[in-house]
């Protein structure tokens, strides 16, 4: 089946540094990403859309300067949180759709967490 | 994404079946049921989705009422390793044949095995 590695799988930062999360594609490619974020006992908030080769889509309240996606590939998407704080701790995962294999499933990656300090 | 009520949590005994249950009263007719789930600190993954009949497949079945407005995920014999959050969620037909709607989870249900 459809498998998305997100990498890495937790990360501490200092405040005020970025950080870059990957998701992969490892067997199929994917137009479209998704990246989520989870805060603890919270559901899944979708933060933006991620499209190959465009600009992402971001929803509303989530800032785009801070939160800077690149799809430069159908298999790599990449979230930057920029200039961390604590706040921004939390659990971000990303998504992806095989388009062509069909199917109606989402595969999610693994989720990576982050710890700002 | 049309709007799905859950139970917050649900606790089942281990090896007995469980029923978990989700209203969307305003589900359109273009509208799949879909199911996610989340074990703890990793992402959702893919349990089982149906448009109007009754599905299965090996890790769970879905009953879907007559009217659409209600559906019930079924694990048949639930083990530990099914204490994970559930989620329903509508996707439209066409959205999801075109592949790249977003997902739009609720709270969904904490469901907790005991041993």
């Amino acid at each position: 089946g459809a498998v998305v590695s997100q990498h890495p799988s937790r990360v501490i930062c200092k405040s005020g540094t970025s950080v870059k999360i990957e998701c992969r594609s490892l067997d199929f490619q994917a137009t479209t990403m998704f990246w989520y974020r989870q805060f603890p006992k919270q559901s899944l908030m979708l933060m933006a859309t991620s499209n190959e080769g465009s600009k992402a889509t971001y929803e509303q309240g989530v800032e785009k300067d801070k939160f800077l996606i690149n799809h430069a590939s159908l298999t790599l998407s990449t979230l930057t949180v920029t200039s961390a704080h604590p706040e921004d701790s939390s659990f971000y995962i990303c998504s992806a759709r095989d388009n062509l294999r069909g199917g109606y499933g989402y595969t999610f990656g693994s989720g990576t967490r982050l710890t700002v300090v | 994404d049309a709007k799905t009520t859950q139970p917050n949590s649900m606790e089942s005994n281990e090896e007995e079946p469980v029923h978990l249950p989700c209203n969307h009263s305003t589900i359109s007719g273009t509208d799949y049921i879909h199911w996610y789930r989340q074990l703890p600190s990793q992402g959702p993954e893919y349990v089982i989705h149906g448009l109007t009949s009754n599905v299965n497949n090996r890790m769970a079945s879905l009953a879907i009422a007559e009217d659409r407005k209600s559906s019930t995920l079924i694990l048949h014999r639930a083990t530990l390793r099914d204490a994970a959050v559930y989620y329903c969620i509508l996707r439209d037909k066409v959205a999801t044949n075109f592949g790249n709607e977003k997902l739009t989870f609720g709270t969904g249900t904490r469901l907790t095995i005991i041993p």
